[in-house]
């Protein structure tokens, strides 16, 4: 366990539809990044943020945003969702002082029918 | 460009032999390059990492060198076990302007024969 949860584990929906993805970093980090993990693209960054604050951008659709709260959490949006949007979606975080050690979350599944 | 190339794609190998991966870097500005183990529907962990300070490390059966200059890293694997099968992910840290990403390599599958 790495201390990164992330919820929900499984989502299921429809073309067109918005969901909310859910992490919540280590205790005591203050960083968090989100991947995409598909069978053809592999690991993907999306964005970063960095104790509220956006740090880092991928190669992120316009259609997902994500923010990071107060309290660290963080959450990304995916919206208008597209077949292709399948994917595992991983969150990491990481202490500022060591720079680049990211912890996994345990993903959501996110299936797009 | 940022890029992390990683071979081989699948490795099967004997329990009991060793096993290594081989990646490459193009971003000469990288200084941490960790390796994830991913089993099947879960989250990639982190087994070994090292810094460009440094040109190997190990722990355990688990060894990670790097060669700065060739802007290459290697994870060798000893004494490999049935628990050993997993993909294999090599990644480079990349700053941005404000930040930083890991750079992922496309996975090795590694099988180890019992």
């Amino acid at each position: 366990d790495s201390g990164v949860t992330q919820t929900p584990k499984h989502l299921i929906t429809a073309t067109g539809q918005r969901v909310t993805l859910r992490c919540s970093p280590r205790s005591g980090d203050l960083s968090v990044y989100w991947y995409q993990q598909s069978l053809d693209q592999g690991l993907q960054f999306l964005i970063q943020y960095y104790n509220g604050e956006e740090r880092a951008k991928g190669n992120i659709l316009e259609r997902f945003s994500a923010q990071q709260f107060p309290d660290l959490h963080s959450e990304l949006n995916l919206s208008s969702l597209e077949l292709g949007d399948s994917a595992l979606y991983f969150c990491a975080s990481s202490v500022a002082t060591e720079a680049g050690v990211q912890f996994f979350g345990p993903g959501t599944r996110l299936t797009v029918l | 460009g940022e890029n992390v190339e990683q071979h081989p794609s699948t490795l099967s190998v004997q329990e009991g032999d060793s096993a290594v991966i081989k990646c490459t870097y193009s971003d000469s500005a990288s200084n941490y390059f960790p390796w994830y183990k991913q089993e099947l529907g879960k989250r990639p962990q982190l087994i070994i990492d090292i810094r460009s300070n440094v040109g190997e490390k190990k722990d355990q059966r688990i060894a990670v060198t790097l060669n700065k200059t060739a802007k290459h890293f290697s994870l060798h694997i000893t004494e490999t076990q049935p628990e050993d099968s997993a993909v294999y992910f090599c990644a480079a840290l990349m700053y941005m302007e404000y930040g930083n990403k890991l750079v992922f390599g496309a996975g090795t599958i590694l099988r180890v024969k019992s």
